[in-house]
């Protein structure tokens, strides 16, 4: 069975803390995603990579970076954590290639910063 | 850039009937693909349907069926004889069918099926 796993369901930073959430998938994809969930505005794409060492900035990469060392790790950083960074972070994976394919998710991690 | 809208922030309806959530979507691309993720309360986001934009038949999944016009650029979700593990957000997502495999989302739409 298809799975996507992140190391925190439930975190609590200080501001300017260097904050580090993981993300596993074991279904050998290459394609993975980091989006951040807020009310109202849905799923927004921080960061995707698209093989390992590879990355590309989403549509709200300010704040954050990301690593990709092994192919089924991927994981995003917040360098120095802010308050407007207290979010709902879901990781997905898929396969390559143009088809539709779906994107995998894992079960969130909800992240207060304080 | 593609956007993708759901007017509707909630929905309520009673078990065994049947609702559709709206979405519509802004694109200059021809062949692209459309989906519809389910989020129940604190469980992972799953795919409920999806559908390619150059297959003119609407797709169906069990009770799950989609009214797809692409000349209006809506692609709304049908829920058959809703059932009380269909309360959930649900999510309105476009891709195009070139370049990377980025999801563009709505805002979604909380359903809530009472007994």
């Amino acid at each position: 069975d298809v799975k996507v796993t992140q190391s925190s369901r439930y975190l609590v930073k200080r501001t300017g803390e260097k904050v580090f959430l993981e993300c596993v998938q074991d279904m050998d994809h290459e394609n993975m995603f980091w989006y951040r969930q807020d009310p109202g505005l849905g799923l927004r794409l921080i960061y995707f990579s698209y093989d390992v060492k590879m990355k590309e900035k989403g549509d709200i990469p300010e704040g954050y970076s990301v690593s990709r060392e092994k192919k089924e790790r991927f994981s995003l950083i917040l360098e120095s954590a802010s308050t407007n960074q207290t979010s709902m972070y879901l990781c997905a994976s898929s396969p390559p290639g143009q088809g539709p394919y779906e994107q995998y998710f894992g079960p969130g991690t909800r992240l207060t910063v304080t | 850039a593609q956007t993708v809208t759901q007017s509707q922030p909630e929905m309520s309806v009673q078990e065994a009937e049947t609702v559709t959530l709206s979405c519509t979507y802004d694109t200059s691309e021809n062949n692209y693909y459309l989906f519809w993720y389910k989020q129940p309360p604190s469980r992972q986001m799953i795919l409920v349907i999806r559908q390619e934009a150059y297959k003119q038949q609407n797709a169906t999944e069990n009770r799950f069926s989609v009214n797809f016009q692409k000349a209006a650029k809506s692609f709304s979700l049908k829920i058959s004889d809703s059932q009380l593990g269909d309360t959930a957000m649900y999510f309105c997502a476009f891709r195009g069918a070139q370049g990377a495999q980025k999801l563009v989302f709505g805002q979604g739409t909380r359903l809530t099926i009472n007994p």
